[in-house]
């Protein structure tokens, strides 16, 4: 059974500063890897989708990284704003079935204080 | 314009009611799908429904039927409404059902039973 982990729980940083988020996951036979945003009381903004083929991903200030041997992504948001503060989640396709269901991790809270 | 738009954003209802939730999609995506987030801010899938076929994951009650009237939508019927049915209900799509594609996620609507 697939398991996703994301560590830290909550994460607050000082405007300007990169923000590192990491996501773990059970089972590397994953198709793709996918990071969300959740601002209060709103839905999830896809961010990025990883395939299991690449290793990296990139748009705008956002980078995550996809090691599936040891079953990690890293998002990496470069010089933050306070606008970055939200809940950022990481989500697998269930690997026991090809029906796109995701896995999610419980997330990573962040505030960027100006 | 929105991708996968969700009615009501709220719903108040008493324990023992019964009441639905409207979702729809304008992306041409095939398959649909439901999540329910928790107090604890963690996403669990429900359903996925593809071309006619449903997967229902196997800790929702008989109390919840997803139903599609046409590719674009996916409602979801709830009867007897519980107090612990209390969360937020996340409609989402995404163009197969490989796993290997992109969800894309609606507003979500936050379901309180009194």
């Amino acid at each position: 059974k697939q398991e996703v982990t994301q560590i830290p729980a909550a994460l607050s940083v000082p405007e300007g500063e990169n923000l590192v988020l990491n996501c773990s996951f059970t089972d590397s036979a994953i198709y793709n890897l996918q990071w969300f945003r959740q601002d209060p009381g709103k839905g999830l903004t896809s961010l990025l989708l990883i395939q299991s083929s690449q290793r990296e991903q990139t748009s705008g200030r956002l980078n995550a990284s996809l090691d599936k041997s040891s079953g990690r992504s890293t998002l990496y948001i470069a010089a933050s704003q306070p606008g970055d503060s939200a809940t950022y989640l990481c989500a697998v396709p269930l690997t026991t079935d090809s029906w796109g269901k995701l896995q999610f991790g419980a997330g990573t809270q962040v505030v960027v204080t100006p | 314009d929105t991708a996968v738009s969700q009615t009501p954003k709220y719903l108040v209802t008493q324990m023992g009611n019964d009441k639905s939730i409207k979702c729809e999609q304008n992306l041409g995506h095939d398959t649909m799908y439901w999540y329910k987030q928790d107090s604890k801010k963690f996403l669990k899938i429900m359903f996925s429904y593809n071309n006619k076929e449903l997967i229902i994951n196997e800790t929702v009650p008989n109390r919840f039927s997803p139903k599609s009237p046409d590719k674009a939508h996916l409602n979801l019927h709830i009867n007897s409404l519980e107090l612990g049915d209390s969360a937020v209900y996340f409609c989402a799509s995404s163009p197969d059902r490989g796993g290997n594609t992109e969800a894309f996620f609606g507003q979500g609507t936050r379901l309180t039973v009194v």
